[in-house]
């Protein structure tokens, strides 16, 4: 079964430090998402990509977070400094063009103490 | 950024029992999918459903798409503890944006 990847499940981390979550989507998908997920909030998009090129970020706070596709198999969400109000469930998605669906990965649980 | 309510928020129900969750918008969606959400996990795509006044059936559950594809149901019959579980509507606009709604937690009762 092809399946999104993420790495990694967990991470722990003190505020003021960097955090890299990555992502594999499906082999031949060509949009990438990312959400963050809290109780408060639920799922919240943070940013979108299409063929690799951004298409909305506007979700993401730009001073600390970045994402980016360096090949298309590859997409990164950096926090940095991270912070403790940063502690959520970040999932990747990919999906097909046209067809709208989208196909989650199992997410990070990012705690910031 | 596009609001999807859903309600109830919450639902506790006996195995057996009929449900019915809501999702709302005042916008339109060019399409609208459910998806379904366990614990420890991402959301699991359940139907998408694309034509106004559309009804599509998945053993025991009925997804209906409103006329004018601004709101969507979620009926499952004769629930069961399977069916437990953060059941969540998402629209897609033009360009294949999609936003989540608010969310519907489902604990079916053995």
């Amino acid at each position: 079964d092809a399946r999104v990847t993420q790495t990694p499940r967990h991470k722990v981390t003190e505020m003021g430090q960097e955090v890299t979550m990555r992502c594999q989507p499906i082999l031949g998908h060509n949009t990438v998402f990312w959400y963050r997920q809290t109780m408060m909030q639920g799922l919240e998009l943070l940013a979108y990509f299409r063929n690799r090129a951004p298409l909305d970020d506007s979700g993401m706070p730009k001073d600390r977070f970045s994402a980016e596709m360096p090949d298309a198999t590859l997409a990164t969400l950096k926090i940095q400094p991270s912070e403790p109000r940063d502690s959520a469930v970040y999932f990747c998605a990919s999906g097909p063009t046209g067809p709208e669906k989208l196909f989650f990965g199992s997410g990070t649980q990012l705690s910031v103490l | 950024t596009q609001l999807l309510e859903q309600s109830p928020q919450f639902l506790s129900i006996q195995e057996g029992e009929n449900l019915t969750v809501y999702c709302n918008s005042s916008s339109v969606f060019s399409s609208l999918q459910w998806y379904r959400q366990e614990p420890g996990e991402g959301p699991v795509l359940l139907v998408t459903v694309v034509t106004g006044g559309e009804v599509k059936k998945l053993k025991r559950l009925t997804f209906q798409f409103g006329d004018a594809r601004k709101d969507s149901s979620l009926h499952i019959t004769a629930a069961q503890p399977g069916d437990t579980g953060l059941y969540l509507c998402a629209g897609a606009e033009t360009g294949n944006q999609f936003y989540f709604g608010t969310g519907t937690s489902l604990t079916v009762i053995p």
